[in-house]
Parts: structure tokens; sequence; C-alpha cells
């Protein structure tokens, strides 16, 4: 079955700092991957996402690339915000009829001033 | 209001009782889902309903959880004769189409709290 394995943290930087979360897939076929996140007392929203090998996703200053070779997305930030702190998934879909997301555990982010 | 929204908030029931949680998707959206977010599981993926059909329902954690959507539009989850493993949020997303066929992103509602004592 589709799995989805990231550091669960708490990661703790210093703000401008340079963040990488990890995430390693498991999934049958060709998955689309998905970089959610969850701020302080708010709903999850998608941060990014990358629908084949080698796309590149980005928004907000957060980088994540598709590695089919290392099955991983690992979601980049080069100078991260007090405004950053938040709790992200890495999630995959591969679709073939059930189509729900398959999450991570979730990284739980803090960034100090 | 174009997101998607979940009635109630919050729920307190006791073991044993039936509860209903509702789900408003986004107007125009074929694809709404359930999920479940616990502190002990994470974010589980229950259910998916492409117009008004469930067409697997395994994900669901025990023949006491049913979910239907009408009209291709609202949907609840019943969970019948709760029980305290069942407290965690109940979370309700939807889409235009299959998200991996066009990668189209699912809008996540607030969520539905429910706490069984």
């Amino acid at each position: 079955g589709n799995s989805v394995t990231q550091m669960e943290g708490p990661v703790t930087l210093s703000e401008e700092a340079f963040l990488t979360i990890n995430c390693t897939y498991t999934a049958t076929g060709y998955p689309s991957l998905f970089w959610y996140v969850q701020y302080p007392g708010e709903g999850l929203q998608l941060l990014l996402k990358a629908t084949k090998a080698d796309d590149k996703g980005s928004n907000k200053g957060f980088e994540a690339t598709y590695r089919k070779e290392t099955t991983s997305f690992h979601l980049e930030k080069g100078s991260v915000q007090v405004s950053d702190s938040a709790v992200y998934f890495c999630a995959l879909s591969s679709g073939g009829g059930a189509d729900g997301l398959t999450f991570g555990k979730g990284t739980h982010l803090i960034i100090q001033p | 209001g174009a997101g998607v929204s979940q009635s109630p908030s919050n729920k307190v029931t006791e073991k044993g009782k039936d509860v209903e949680l509702r789900c408003d998707p986004i107007s125009g959206h074929t694809a709404l889902y359930w999920y479940r977010q616990s502190l002990g599981q994470g974010l589980e993926f229950l259910i998916y309903f492409q117009g008004n059909s469930a067409p697997d329902k395994s994900g669901l954690p025990s023949d006491r959880f049913s979910a239907e959507r009408t009209g291709g539009s609202v949907s609840t989850l019943t969970i019948q004769r709760t029980q305290q493993e069942d407290s965690a949020v109940y979370l309700c997303a939807s889409s235009l189409g299959p998200t991996s066929g066009i990668g189209g992103e699912q809008f996540f509602g607030p969520g539905t709290r429910l706490t069984v004592l």
C-alpha cells in the first residue's frame, strides 16, 4: 500500500535559517505529491504540489522537487520567518479509484526570532 | 462563504450514542473526501465520493461508520454507538475532480472535533 514518511520534529530553527523537511514515499504507479500546511488555529491548506517526476513545486519561498529515483519530495526554504511556524504534512495521491490522500505524520516547525 | 464548511465545529457525546457530522463542499466540486485526524494515527483517509457515489468504503474504520452524499453536494458522516477511540477531528475536503487525474487541489474544511466521554 501507499505510505509517506517524514521527520516528525518538533523542528526548531532561528529566523532566516535554511529549512529542509525530509519526505519519502512508497506508492504504486506514478503518484502526485503534495505539501500541506496547518497554521495554528487554522485548517489544512495546500502549500505546493508536483504531479510528475522532476517537477518542482514552489510557493511562498518554499520548494520541493519530485525525485522518482529516490522516492523523495523534500521541502526546502532558504530563509524562514516566524510566520512559517506551523505543522507541515507531506502527502501523495495515486488515484486508482479511491483517490484519497495518504499523509505523513506531520512535522511541527517552530521558528524563533 | 466560498470554502468548505463543516458542522458542528465541536461535538461532545457519551459513549454508545450516535453522531452525525455534516460537510458542505465548495459549489461545483464533484469530489468529496472525509479524513480523520488523531494524535495516535495522524491523518487517515476514510472515504471518497465522486458525485453521490463512493466507489470504495474500505477506509472506514468499522461498520459503525457510514457516509452518504445526496444531490452531489452535502455529505454526512454517521458514527453509530460511538466509542472513546472515535474521539478525533473529522475533516472534510472537496476538489473539482479526482486529485491524481488533474493534480487538483483538495480544499479542506475546518473540521469537527468529536469527543466521546
